[in-house]
């Protein structure tokens, strides 16, 4: 496709659940970003990838959130045991190259609503 | 206090009105990313910029490094350009986001 693309848009867990939210980058982009936007804030970094490696995990809030990139494309956001406060807007976005000034692309996000 | 900071935070304005969004920041960064996002979530970059200014259409970018400030200008804006604006400074590798400023544009 020649955007970013996440699935699903809209996901809806009872608290316990295990959630999986998936991310299409542009083909051929290099590094992959994950985002957490709550209801009224600006979106929190959580997690980096150049190719299938993960350079940095630093804004993942806890050990429940695991993703990975294994083939250095599609990359996987889990959560583990949903809790109320992981509702939020899931962003993803990717660039061209590995580090310094280029533009991110983003996709439309997935929505999370844990009850 | 946070590192990225925007303001004002709500902005109301009527049609044709020029708008100005300010953006600081207390962080050394290798570029700073103005982004504007749609009721519903999309997000869309409108400027990536390290120095000096940039146009395109009727919006406006500059930043000034010695500072540590940038600003966003709509000129002639219209309806359409409601949104939120959000800066973005990007640090290492990752992007350090402000808090966003919620434009309104009034026919």
């Amino acid at each position: 496709g020649a955007g970013v693309s996440q699935s699903p848009r809209y996901k809806v867990a009872k608290r316990g659940q295990d959630v999986a939210l998936r991310c299409d980058p542009i083909s051929g982009h290099v590094s992959l970003f994950w985002y957490q936007q709550a209801l009224g804030q600006g979106p929190e970094f959580l997690t980096y990838f150049q190719n299938e490696a993960q350079l940095d995990k630093s804004g993942l809030p806890s050990d429940r959130f695991f993703a990975e990139r294994p083939e250095g494309s599609v990359s996987t956001l889990k959560i583990q045991r949903t809790q109320q406060e992981d509702s939020a807007v899931y962003l993803c976005a990717s660039s061209a190259a590995g580090q310094g000034e280029e533009t991110q692309y983003f996709g439309p996000g997935t929505r999370l609503l844990v009850l | 206090k946070n590192e990225v900071e925007q303001s004002p935070q709500n902005l109301t304005a009527q049609e044709g009105e020029f708008i100005t969004i300010n953006c600081s920041y207390s962080v050394g960064i290798s570029a700073l990313h103005w982004l504007q996002q749609h009721p519903g979530g999309g997000i869309v970059s409108l400027f990536m910029l390290s120095s000096g200014k940039k146009k395109h259409g009727r919006l406006i970018a500059t930043i000034n490094i010695q500072e540590k400030h940038s600003s966003l200008h709509i000129t002639a804006s219209h309806p359409r350009d409601s949104a939120v604006y959000i800066c973005a400074v990007r640090s290492n590798y990752q992007l350090i986001w402000g808090a966003g400023t919620k434009l309104i544009i009034k026919p």
